[in-house]
């Protein structure tokens, strides 16, 4: 069972180029959600999606795309990339009533 | 302006001592809390967590205490292990708000000194 999968691990952008980070869950989670996490600051919640066709913005969602076209896969896209979006990106997926479960973690630099 | 706040970024404690990680809230409306733990280069992990229904959920070494007249809980440790050196992170959400979105604190980098 491998649960949360999120890659690449780790990514170099340079200002201006665009990617998708790709996360694939195999729960059967209806929620899944991205978070940046940031010195500090915890973890801040990006886009989120309560199930397939279904996305919703979170705390911090400018500069981010997402799409939820199946159960399985909620890839996050940044448009545009800025030095101000270097962080570790968390995807996680829940079952209402649960906490989540987070992937490992993708460790973004925008240089 | 966060909702959620751990005010102590590092907590240094020996082993087999307590270790008492606290987290205060603003929001009235958050009535399910939750305690996470972090290791280096992995995703947070889910501990503990406690209903506003209650003021206390044990769960072997690990206790959450909830105080809500002062928005306040706290993550207790006992006795703490090397294996505990993590950063821990307190999070909050509205019961049967969409998508189970969690509000967390800024983390507490805890170190168990052998």
């Amino acid at each position: 069972n491998a649960g949360v999968t999120q890659t690449p691990k780790f990514q170099v952008l340079k200002t201006g180029q665009s990617m998708t980070l790709q996360c694939a869950q195999d729960m059967n989670h209806e929620y899944m959600s991205w978070y940046r996490q940031d010195p500090g600051m915890g973890l801040r919640l990006i886009h989120y999606s309560v199930g397939a066709g279904i996305t919703d913005q979170g705390e911090v969602p400018n500069g981010y795309n997402v799409s939820r076209s199946t159960t399985e896969d909620f890839p996050l896209r940044l448009l545009s990339a800025a030095p101000s979006q270097t962080s570790v990106y968390f995807c996680a997926s829940s079952s209402p009533n649960y906490g989540y479960t987070f992937g490992s973690g993708t460790r973004l630099t925008v240089v | 302006d966060q909702q959620v706040k751990q005010n102590s970024p590092s907590l240094s404690v020996q082993e087999g001592r307590i270790s008492i990680l606290n987290c205060d809230y603003t929001n009235s409306m958050f009535d399910y809390f939750l305690w996470y733990k972090k290791y280096p280069a992995e995703g947070p992990t889910f501990l503990i967590s406690i209903s506003s229904i209650k003021d206390k959920n044990e769960d072997g070494r690990f206790t959450v205490f909830l105080n809500k007249s002062a928005k306040h809980l706290s993550l207790h440790i006992v006795p703490s292990q090397p294996g505990d050196s993590a950063v821990y992170f307190c999070a909050a959400s509205v019961s049967g708000a969409a998508g189970n979105k969690l509000t967390f604190g800024g983390g507490t980098r805890v170190l168990v000194k052998p």
